[in-house]
């Protein structure tokens, strides 16, 4: 089955930063791939995604970047805020299925003001 | 902005009880799906609902959990006879159909097995 790696398992930035999570996928049929960010105590809330016909996508400081054949996609967060401070997750659909994804380990991403 | 909604909030429960979790879901979509959180750990799988019937399950949805959508706007999660592994936030979440859609979490609900 699919399985959804993610790196690093914390990362720590100085306010004013960028930030770049990265995640691999292992099944290649994956074909939609959203980001969620849950703050502690919260639900996760998606803040981006990006479908496999694209290779990037922005929305204002953050941005996702594809690459299909390397089967890897990663998150940038320009300008750090310490509200950005929350755990990060990247998700895969496994065999480009609409049944379920596949959540990543996540992502502490601490912004130190 | 439409939300999913989940009762309880929190739960405690007595090893070896029944618990039913619920949900209702935004009301146009149209598959469901729960998912749970141990703490500090990632978001996992458990099942999807569409049309009325399950559409995949994971390996930890076992004979005894079940869903059901009782009366077209309810979506329960039961666990028959908790077990202290089962302690977890369960999240519900839904998405209007089809696919590449992110989902719509409900806030959770918190089971503590005692």
């Amino acid at each position: 089955g699919e399985n959804v790696e993610q790196h690093p398992s914390t990362l720590s930035v100085q306010e004013g930063d960028s930030a770049v999570i990265k995640c691999t996928y292992s099944d290649s049929a994956s074909n939609y791939f959203p980001w969620y960010k849950q703050e502690l105590g919260k639900r996760p809330q998606l803040i981006i995604d990006i479908r496999s016909n694209v290779g990037e996508k922005k929305d204002q400081r953050i941005a996702v970047t594809l690459n299909k054949t390397a089967k890897h996609f990663s998150l940038h967060i320009t300008e750090t805020q310490p509200e950005d401070s929350a755990v990060y997750f990247c998700a895969a659909n496994p065999r480009a299925s609409y049944d379920k994804v596949i959540f990543g380990p996540g992502t502490s991403l601490s912004v130190i003001p | 902005e439409p939300e999913v909604t989940q009762t309880p909030s929190h739960q405690v429960t007595q090893m070896g009880q029944e618990v039913i979790l619920r949900c209702v879901p935004i009301s146009n979509h149209l598959y469901f799906y729960w998912y749970r959180q141990i703490l500090g750990q990632k978001v996992e799988f458990l099942v999807s609902f569409y049309n009325n019937e399950i559409s995949e399950k994971s390996e930890i949805f076992d004979d005894q959990f079940s869903v059901e959508r009782p009366d077209g706007s309810n979506f329960t999660l039961k666990i028959r006879s908790t077990k202290l592994e089962d302690s977890a936030m369960y999240f519900c979440a839904s998405i209007p159909g089809s696919w590449g859609y992110g989902y719509t979490f409900g806030s959770g609900t918190r089971l503590t097995v005692v």
